[in-house]
């Protein structure tokens, strides 16, 4: 099965409104990263948490690495917060002073008009 | 000023054919990074590596080669392309700084083999 499972696959929310999406993990992760699809397809970097909470503008994510899930809470959704949200959970391949990411296969968020 | 580049943006290429994908990174970064991402998959890594010189498998490498020749450029290489490896390449950079391995995403590469 998947390490990552990520839900809801697809969501929409009214303007003003907000939602949490969830990453379970099958395995310990050492740290996980979200991430914003925007429409032109770019990636942006949202959050990286090896541990606890963190918070960016109406944007709030957790990492619960002992119960293996991390969250992240858009609350006041707006028009630029439309696009693909992935989440992707770290792990360290010995002896090379890199990491791997595993991504969840994303949440598609639309704002309903 | 963007900090990892990829080129071509789209590229065509026929089955049987070469295709090499290119990406450059001005973050001075240790670790670089191949993923293609399908519909209903996410984004699935390829080949990475940890500096010049190395590259390592990574969850889906079969098909593809890597090559490590700088720090700066990192490079994807079918030698015979398929139908099935039509996708979006994304290049990555990143390092560990202050216990973090944050991954920075270049702008991707449409590749559609016929």
């Amino acid at each position: 099965g998947d390490q990552v499972e990520q839900s809801p696959s697809a969501l929409s929310l009214h303007e003003g409104t907000g939602s949490a999406l969830r990453c379970n993990f099958t395995t310990t992760m050492r740290a996980v990263q979200w991430f914003q699809q925007n429409s032109r397809g770019s990636l942006i970097n949202l959050f990286y948490l090896a541990s606890g909470t963190k918070e960016n503008g109406r944007l709030k994510s957790t990492f619960n690495s002992k119960e293996s899930y991390s969250t992240l809470h858009i609350r006041d959704a707006q028009l630029e917060d439309s696009g693909t949200y992935f989440c992707a959970a770290e792990t360290l391949p010995p002896g090379t002073g890199s990491n791997r990411l595993t991504f969840g296969k994303g949440t598609k968020f639309s704002l309903i008009p | 000023e963007a900090a990892v580049t990829q080129s071509p943006r789209n590229k065509v290429a026929v089955t049987g054919g070469k295709v090499t994908l290119s990406c450059n990174q001005t973050n001075n970064h240790n670790n670089m990074y191949w993923y293609r991402q399908d519909t209903g998959h996410g984004l699935r890594l390829i080949h990475y590596s940890y500096g010049a010189g190395s590259t390592e498998k990574g969850d889906i490498p079969d098909g593809y080669k890597a090559s490590r020749p700088s720090q700066e450029n990192f490079s994807l290489i079918l030698e015979l392309a398929t139908p099935s490896q039509t996708s979006v390449y994304f290049c990555a950079s990143g390092e560990k700084r202050l216990g973090a391995y944050e991954q920075y995403f270049g702008p991707g590469t449409r590749l559609t083999v016929l």
